[in-house]
């Protein structure tokens, strides 16, 4: 069974500019998170979607907001770039909700992005 | 709110040494908690977990322990090989909608030399 797929693996943008990553859940996961992780602040929660909605978000501001469509595959965007934004951007996937007994997420291998 | 709190690396070790790397917790309730594995370029790979007070996770010759009492999950390993070297996070889930998130230590570089 195929892992956790995040695209693109590595970008660069500039100030003031937006992105958009893509992550690609397990199959048959249904939960999808996010995670920023960075050499200061370490890894960080941003949200979690299952069934479409978001069921949790972490403390970060607006500019970062993500869905997740019916296929369970979800998108996360950055609005107006920041140099701090720079990160590696992680998914996990999971069967069900994070956090229920035991359950596990499964990590895909990450997106970096550079802010110039 | 929940904190992890790890051993502060990097943890530089010869070959066949033993392996220790402290966690400690704060969490409402009842947490699962688990070891992650970070190699140099990747995401994050589970490498063990436990879910209930005295549950053993192991994998690979790593082992942990989750203790109540002392609200710990140190991970340890009996000999470690050069391919160990890694980056190591400790991390709790909580339970319900409340707690769907992970909430990770600030990780443990392991160094392990020939």
């Amino acid at each position: 069974k195929a892992g956790v797929t995040q695209t693109p693996r590595y970008l660069i943008k500039t100030r003031g500019q937006q992105v958009t990553l893509s992550c690609s859940p397990i199959s048959g996961h249904r939960s999808v998170s996010w995670y920023q992780q960075t050499p200061g602040q370490g890894l960080q929660f941003l949200f979690e979607y299952f069934s479409e909605t978001q069921r949790n978000k972490g403390n970060f501001p607006g500019r970062f907001s993500g869905r997740q469509f019916s296929n369970s595959r979800s998108e996360m965007n950055v609005s107006t770039l920041e140099l701090g934004d720079s990160a590696l951007y992680l998914c996990a996937s999971s069967l069900a909700l994070a956090g229920a007994e035991g359950e596990t997420q499964y990590f895909g291998p990450g997106t970096r992005l550079l802010v110039l | 709110g929940d904190s992890v709190t790890q051993m502060e690396g990097p943890v530089t070790l010869s070959e066949e040494a033993f392996l220790t790397i402290n966690c400690t917790y704060t969490a409402t309730g009842y947490p699962s908690l688990f070891w992650y594995v970070q190699y140099p370029g990747e995401g994050l790979q589970l490498l063990l977990k436990a879910t209930k007070a005295d549950d053993k996770g192991s994998n690979k010759g790593f082992e942990a322990t989750y203790r109540k009492e002392t609200t710990s999950f140190h991970l340890e390993k009996g000999s470690v090989q050069v391919s160990d070297s890694a980056v190591y996070f400790c991390a709790l889930s909580g339970r319900g909608n409340a707690g769907n998130m992970l909430t990770f230590g600030g990780g443990t570089r392991l160094m392990v030399k020939p």
